[in-house]
């Protein structure tokens, strides 16, 4: 079946690391994207990752995937409040373009 | 290059009624694709248009509707609105060949009342 997994709420301070986690369900996902939402806004794509690689750092951002266990997982190093916003897992379905999403995850960041 | 871009922002339709939305994708992009985002909720795919056809769709009634235009611009078509329909939809142009990268627009938040 479709289905993407994620925590709903992370809270960290500003200047720490934060850690999104994901895991999907299709093995045959192409691409696995991560977007940004902030309130009352569209998708802004972040980052996103070849099924066939590991690891892609840009950034503050690096993006891990475990093909084996299907985990993906976002880390923004130097969290800054403006980092505040829902992060979405997307995974691109039988690279056909079609993304499923996961529900979103909640960052605030703390002063 | 003004991304992709959506019309209009907000919209507010009476149970029963019909709705159009619009989407111009990015600068070189052809391929649009529609999600309905409920509130606290991920994006759901509604459908993918490509050359002028539907190419994939999602788990949604036929009173969702979509057509693509040889500008590659779209629209989505909603009809007999249920107050369950009320989202924010969200636009996203990629290209159909190579890479399936795809960019958002800001949205059209839609209140059915």
């Amino acid at each position: 079946g479709e289905d993407v997994e994620q925590s709903l709420f992370l809270s960290v301070r500003e200047g720490d690391s934060s850690v999104i986690n994901c895991t999907y369900t299709d093995s045959s996902s192409t691409y696995l994207y991560w977007y940004k939402q902030e309130p009352g806004a569209g998708l802004q794509l972040l980052t996103y990752i070849f099924s066939n690689m590991d690891m892609k750092q840009d950034q503050r951002l690096t993006v891990l995937l475990n093909k084996k266990d299907k985990h993906l997982s976002l880390r923004i190093a130097d969290t800054q409040t403006g980092d505040s916003a829902i992060y979405f897992c997307a995974e691109e379905h039988s690279n056909t373009g079609k993304l499923i999403f996961g529900q979103g995850t909640t960052l605030q960041v703390k002063p | 290059d003004a991304g992709v871009t959506q019309s209009p922002t907000h919209l507010i339709k009476t149970r029963g009624q019909q709705v159009t939305l619009r989407c111009s994708p990015k600068s070189g992009h052809d391929t649009v694709s529609w999600y309905q985002q409920a509130l606290g909720q991920g994006p759901q795919f509604i459908f993918q248009y490509y050359e002028e056809e539907e190419r994939q769709r999602g788990n949604f009634p036929d009173r969702f509707s979509g057509h693509q235009f040889p500008n590659y611009s779209s629209e989505l078509n909603v009809n007999a609105l249920l107050l369950g329909d009320s989202a924010l939809y969200l636009c996203a142009s990629s290209l159909r060949v190579g890479r399936a990268e795809a960019f958002f627009g800001q949205g059209t938040r839609l209140t059915v009342v």
